[in-house]
């Protein structure tokens, strides 16, 4: 059975950092796209960030209210893909999924969420 | 960056009712979208996906149709379990998008 488990989250204070975990279970997460999707609460989906399969080198995109602030990371070893957030905003608390996705197509299975909350 | 508008944000239906969302983007994306119903406190469920293809194991009730900028999920016959959010997502470029969401609400 396929399985998403993200870990990490909590309460960390305006430009803090955090690393968030995706623990993969019941495939080989190497093999596949990895997204991370968050939603803030009250409000609608907002895609984070991808990083490719092996066979593309892991390489990685980001949205552009990320992009330069957040890392996205594997370790095979774990079967884990990781999210490394610096320099914290206000407007970075949300739930963060991680998503499987097929590239083009569809993300198929999420993780049930981790919280992260932005807060002095 | 690629929009997309989804419309009704709100829409109000009784059990049995035929439902449709439409999805708009501001630019052509081929069929390359995806919809997902989630409900409160829950991660997203995958509907169907390159536009019209249905997700395993979603009933055949939910059916998707469109190309280029304009799409539709369509519910045939509302049933209890269905009241919740529906978003669809561009997945044709970077950054990739999600619409704004619909919530269905039982009338």
């Amino acid at each position: 059975e396929v399985q998403l488990v993200e870990s990490g989250g909590g309460l960390v204070q305006p430009g803090g950092s955090l690393r968030l975990s995706c623990a993969a279970s019941g495939f080989t997460s190497s093999d596949h796209y990895m997204d991370w999707v968050r939603q803030a609460p009250g409000k609608g989906l907002e895609w984070v960030g991808r990083t490719r399969d092996k066979s593309k080198s892991y390489t990685t995109e980001y949205a552009a209210s990320v992009k330069g602030r957040f890392t996205i990371s594997r370790d095979d070893s774990k079967n884990s893909l990781f999210l490394q957030m610096n320099s914290l905003k206000t407007e970075d608390t949300a739930i963060y999924y991680c998503a499987r996705t097929y590239t083009s197509s569809r993300s198929d299975y999420w993780g049930q969420g981790t919280l992260v909350t932005v807060s002095s | 960056d690629i929009q997309l508008t989804q419309s009704p944000s709100f829409l109000s239906a009784s059990v049995g009712d035929r439902v449709t969302i439409t999805c708009r983007a501001s630019q052509g994306i081929s069929s390359y979208l995806a919809w997902y119903q989630q409900k409160p406190g829950k991660a997203p469920n995958l509907l169907i996906y390159v536009a019209s293809t249905l997700q395993s194991g979603v009933p055949s009730r939910f059916s998707g149709s469109g190309s280029g900028t304009e799409f539709t999920l369509t519910i045939s016959s509302l049933q209890p379990e269905d009241f919740a959010t529906y978003y669809c997502q561009q997945l044709h470029s970077y950054p990739l998008t999600f619409g704004g969401g619909t919530e269905v609400e039982i009338k």
